[in-house]
């Protein structure tokens, strides 16, 4: 059973342009959410990690929000550029142990053409 | 960059051979993880260890083994590959969650099986 749904499942943009992708999450308890980035035949590397008290973050031309009431969060990536292109993941974390139990989404895979 | 090493990167082998895919890490993390990634879904958890001769299996049902003899490494082994088995499988480490650290894992770049 997946409790981290993320949409679009894929998308294709211009360079240059803007794009938002969803997370909807069923996780209880909520621990944090973190955004990670995977570029094709890479490992996953993290983007940025959102706890409960915060609401948006910044890092560079990406920008998380969390909605913890809905349980929703957004990845709006900003002048979007060729190395953009990659699958980006949401990962939500518990806190149902001390080790926090991590559920993954499929990920959305974003293309950027010239 | 994260220092998490995984090889081989590509291996494609015969159905009933022994492989061992081999990850190291240089952070010190107690907590490592081997991961499967199938396209187009999300990251299975197969096998994790939180520290030395500890390890644990995940949350799919796998046929490989793990071992935790030395902090830095956490080689997987299957002992008969089928068909099945072809996949990408991601190693990672992490530290343990606290109030400063949020238990971010660092990825190898991957090790993509093909079982003939």
């Amino acid at each position: 059973k997946n409790q981290v749904e993320q949409s679009p499942q894929s998308l294709i943009i211009l360079e240059g342009k803007n794009c938002t992708l969803q997370c909807n999450y069923t996780v209880s308890p909520f621990s944090n959410l973190r955004w990670y980035k995977q570029d094709t035949g890479r490992g996953p590397v993290s983007l940025t990690i959102m706890t409960f008290s915060e609401n948006t973050k910044s890092n560079g031309r990406y920008t998380a929000t969390l909605d913890a009431d809905t349980k929703q969060s957004s990845l709006h990536i900003t002048a979007s550029q060729l190395s953009d292109s990659a699958s980006y993941i949401c990962v939500v974390s518990d806190r149902g142990s001390t080790l926090g139990r991590l559920y993954f989404g499929r990920g959305t895979q974003l293309t950027v053409w010239p | 960059e994260a220092d998490i090493y995984q090889t081989p990167r590509y291996l494609v082998i015969g159905t009933g051979k022994k492989i061992t895919l081999e990850c190291s890490q240089t952070m010190g993390h107690d907590k490592m993880y081997w991961y499967q990634q199938d396209p187009g879904m999300e990251l299975h958890l197969i096998h994790y260890s939180y520290g030395v001769n500890s390890t644990e299996k995940g949350d799919l049902s796998s046929e490989s083994t793990v071992s935790r003899i030395r902090t830095e490494h956490f080689p997987l082994t299957l002992e008969s590959a089928r068909p099945s088995h072809t996949s990408q499988y991601l190693c990672a480490s992490s530290e343990a969650p606290d109030q400063k650290n949020t238990g971010e894992l660092f990825f190898g770049e991957g090790s993509r099986l093909t079982v003939l």
